[in-house]
C-alpha cells in the first residue's frame, strides 16, 4: 500500500493563480481531510469529507474547495491564490467507526505551497 | 469554543532526563485526547490516544479531566526523541481533529 500519497510536493503560484492539489490514498478509508501547517498556528482543519459525495468546512475554508467523487481522492482546489495562503498543506484519511468512534487518521507527506 | 493549547513552542532537554509536553484543553464534551508526532522528514503520526491508556517509545500521558490537561511524559528522554509534537482533541462524532500548535522537542547530546 502506498498510503496517503499527495501531489506536487512543492508549488510556487503568483497571487490570483489557480490550482489543485491533490490527494489519493489505497487503504479504502472513508474519512479524508485537508490541513494546513504554519509557524506557530499548528494544524487547522480546511475541509474533510466522510464519503464520496459527501464534504463539509473545517475551521479555515474561505478561498478552498473540495469535491469527493470517488472514495480514493479529495482534491483541494485554490480558487485565486492569495499570499495568506502560502503554507504547507497536509492530506490525511481513517476509517470512520459506525458507531462514531474516532480511529487514528494517516497524514500524506505534505505539499510545501508558496504564493508570491 | 474547543481549544488545545501547548504553550511551549520549544523544549530542550539533554539526553536522560525526564520530558513533560504541556498540553490543556477546552471543550464541553467528554474529551478525546492524542499525541500526534512529526520527526524530521517523515510524516506526522499518532503516538497515543488517552482511552488506550499505553505507553509507546516510554512515553506516557494521562488525561487529568479536573486540570483539563493532557500532558505527554517521559522518564529518561532519548536523542531520537527530538520531533514536533502535537496534542489534538477530537470534536463530535465526525473524527474532526484540533490541533495545538505544537511543541519542538530538542534532546541534545
Amino acid at each position: 500500500n502506498a498510503g496517503v500519497t499527495q501531489t506536487p510536493k512543492f508549488q510556487v503560484l503568483k497571487t490570483g493563480q489557480s490550482m489543485t492539489l491533490q490527494c489519493a490514498q489505497d487503504m479504502n478509508h472513508e474519512y479524508m481531510s485537508w490541513y494546513r501547517q504554519d509557524p506557530g498556528m499548528g494544524l487547522r482543519l480546511i475541509h474533510y469529507s466522510v464519503g464520496a459525495g459527501i464534504t463539509d468546512q473545517g475551521e479555515v475554508p474561505n478561498g478552498y474547495n473540495v469535491s469527493r467523487s470517488t472514495t480514493e481522492d479529495f482534491p483541494l482546489r485554490l480558487l485565486s491564490a492569495a499570499p495568506s495562503q502560502t503554507s504547507v498543506y497536509f492530506c490525511a484519511s481513517s476509517t470512520l467507526d459506525s458507531s462514531g468512534g474516532y480511529n487514528e487518521q494517516f497524514f500524506g507527506p505534505g505539499t510545501r505551497l508558496t504564493v508570491l | 469554543a474547543q481549544r488545545v493549547t501547548q504553550p511551549e513552542k520549544l523544549l530542550s532537554v539533554f539526553k536522560g532526563a525526564p520530558v513533560e509536553l504541556k498540553c490543556n484543553y477546552s471543550y464541553s464534551g467528554s474529551p478525546e485526547l492524542f499525541w500526534y508526532v512529526q520527526y524530521s522528514r517523515q510524516r506526522l503520526q499518532l503516538l497515543l490516544r488517552h482511552i488506550s491508556r499505553e505507553s509507546i517509545k516510554g512515553f506516557t500521558a494521562d488525561l487529568n479531566k479536573g486540570e483539563t490537561s493532557f500532558h505527554l511524559k517521559k522518564p529518561f528522554a532519548q536523542e531520537e526523541d527530538s520531533a514536533m509534537y502535537y496534542c489534538a482533541l477530537i470534536v463530535g462524532a465526525t473524527n474532526k481533529l484540533i490541533f495545538g500548535t505544537g511543541t519542538l522537542l530538542a534532546v541534545q547530546p
